[in-house]
């Protein structure tokens, strides 16, 4: 499998739940990154992971807690969650260094409902 | 701090015709990268197209170019032959070519229509 992809496609999840979205990425880069997409509002980024380790946190409550393993994979752990938490996060990698030119590659994101 | 402003919420544009979506962006730096991504119903955010700030060319990638004015501050996307499968939200974005802060940023996106 190539590219960026997230698991699962679609949550529903209680506000009293733990539950795990899954990003990997096939693609060698060394950078990834978290984002929260909210009906009209704009991308709003939580998370970035450089060489597994986590180089900003853009005031992101608790509830969320990220996870970086490898290179490879990105983990967002939730629990507790408010239903404003509901939206669309997307995961993205990116070789950081001399090729910024080449910008994100995106997963397709997980849709989360919060009840 | 740097920042991108898309004017235009939402535009339609009818099958087969031309359609100019609009960018200005706000930096102080002269090398930097610029970029319009796509996102389809499907949701996954695509790289349309991408511009780098030291090369006074336009970026053309088949039926969608940009329109780059530097002094301006502009970076329009123009798609020509509109499709349905264009139909999606656009989003004009900006990253720095140098220095400790490489992140992307995104406008706040154009919807567009396409209308048959």
């Amino acid at each position: 499998e190539t590219g960026v992809t997230q698991t699962p496609r679609h949550l529903v999840m209680g506000m009293t739940n733990k539950k795990s979205l899954k990003c990997e990425q096939h693609l060698g880069h060394n950078a990834m990154y978290w984002y929260k997409q909210s009906a009209k509002k704009p991308l709003e980024l939580m998370f970035v992971y450089n060489f597994k380790e986590q180089t900003e946190n853009n005031s992101v409550p608790s509830r969320f807690s990220p996870e970086c393993p490898n290179s490879s994979h990105l983990f967002l752990h939730l629990h507790t969650l408010q239903p404003e938490d509901s939206a669309l996060y997307l995961c993205a990698s990116s070789q950081e260094g001399s090729v910024r030119g080449y910008g994100y590659t995106f997963g397709s994101g997980t849709r989360l409902t919060v009840v | 701090a740097q920042t991108v402003t898309q004017s235009q919420p939402e535009m339609s544009v009818q099958e087969a015709e031309t359609v100019t979506l609009s960018c200005t962006y706000d930096t102080s730096e002269s090398d930097y990268y610029l970029f319009w991504y796509k996102q389809p119903p499907s949701r996954q955010m695509i790289l349309v197209i991408r511009q780098e700030a030291y090369k006074q060319q336009n970026a053309t990638e088949n039926r969608f170019s940009v329109n780059f004015q530097k002094a301006a501050k502009s970076f329009s996307l123009k798609i020509s032959d509109s499709q349905l499968g264009d139909a999606a939200m656009y989003f004009c974005a900006y990253r720095s070519a140098w220095g400790r802060d490489d992140k992307i940023i995104f406008g706040k996106g154009t919807r567009l229509h396409i209308l048959p």
